[in-house]
């Protein structure tokens, strides 16, 4: 099945500076990649995903990139803000038969925003 | 809004007790999921399923089952609690091939 490795477990960034997360996934079959916000009490919520057909993404302040052949992909944050402090999950899977598998996720990185 | 609810956010259950988490959605989705979350390992997938009575095993099944007898509804089933399953429990659901939208999630203690 697929693994996903994500690093770091915990980012520490000046508020103003950028952050970047990494994660690796194992199966090349996989073609759906998510970034999960969950911050602390509350339910993880997509803010950003990006498919096998597209090698970056951008939504405002926040990027993803895609590299198929060393089969890892990035989370790119700037100018943070305090609200960006959280816990960020990436994630792949499969999309198949019509429907997408369920997601398997890397194990968080915990990013914090110091003032 | 797509709404996700999960019937508890706390439950205590003793070992060896069946446990009935239920999940339900309101936006006539076909696909619903089933994590649990424990500090360290992220979000891992138990079961999920593509349409009323249908169920497919997720990376972690061993212990849970699942049932869906209605298109909005998702119930995931401890047929003998343990400790080793005290977790948060988080339901999903999603359009095909769109992104899941989770629930406010169920943290159940086993003692």
């Amino acid at each position: 099945g697929e693994n996903v490795e994500q690093h770091p477990s915990t980012l520490s960034v000046q508020e103003g500076d950028s952050a970047v997360i990494k994660c690796t996934y194992s199966d090349s079959a996989s073609n759906y990649f998510p970034w999960y916000k969950q911050e602390l009490g509350k339910r993880p919520q997509l803010i950003i995903d990006i498919r096998s057909n597209v090698g970056e993404k951008k939504d405002q302040r926040i990027a993803v990139t895609l590299n198929k052949t060393a089969k890892h992909f990035s989370l790119h944050i700037t100018e943070t803000q305090p609200e960006d402090s959280a816990v960020y999950f990436c994630a792949a899977s499969r999309e198949s038969g019509g429907g997408a598998d369920g997601l398997t996720f890397g194990k968080g990185t915990h990013l914090i925003i110091q003032p | 809004d797509v709404k996700v609810t999960q019937s508890s956010r706390y439950l205590v259950k003793r070992t060896g007790e069946k446990v009935f988490l239920e999940c339900v959605q309101d936006m006539d989705h076909e696909n619903m999921f089933w994590y649990r979350q424990d500090p360290g390992l992220g979000l891992r997938l138990i079961y999920f399923s593509y349409d009323v009575k249908m169920k497919e095993k997720g990376d972690i099944p061993e212990g849970y089952s699942v049932s869906r007898e209605k298109k909005e509804r998702f119930s995931l089933i401890l047929e003998s609690a343990s400790t080793n399953q005290t977790s948060m429990y988080l339901c999903a659901s999603s359009i095909i091939s769109y992104e899941q939208y989770f629930g406010p999630g169920t943290r159940l203690t086993v003692t």
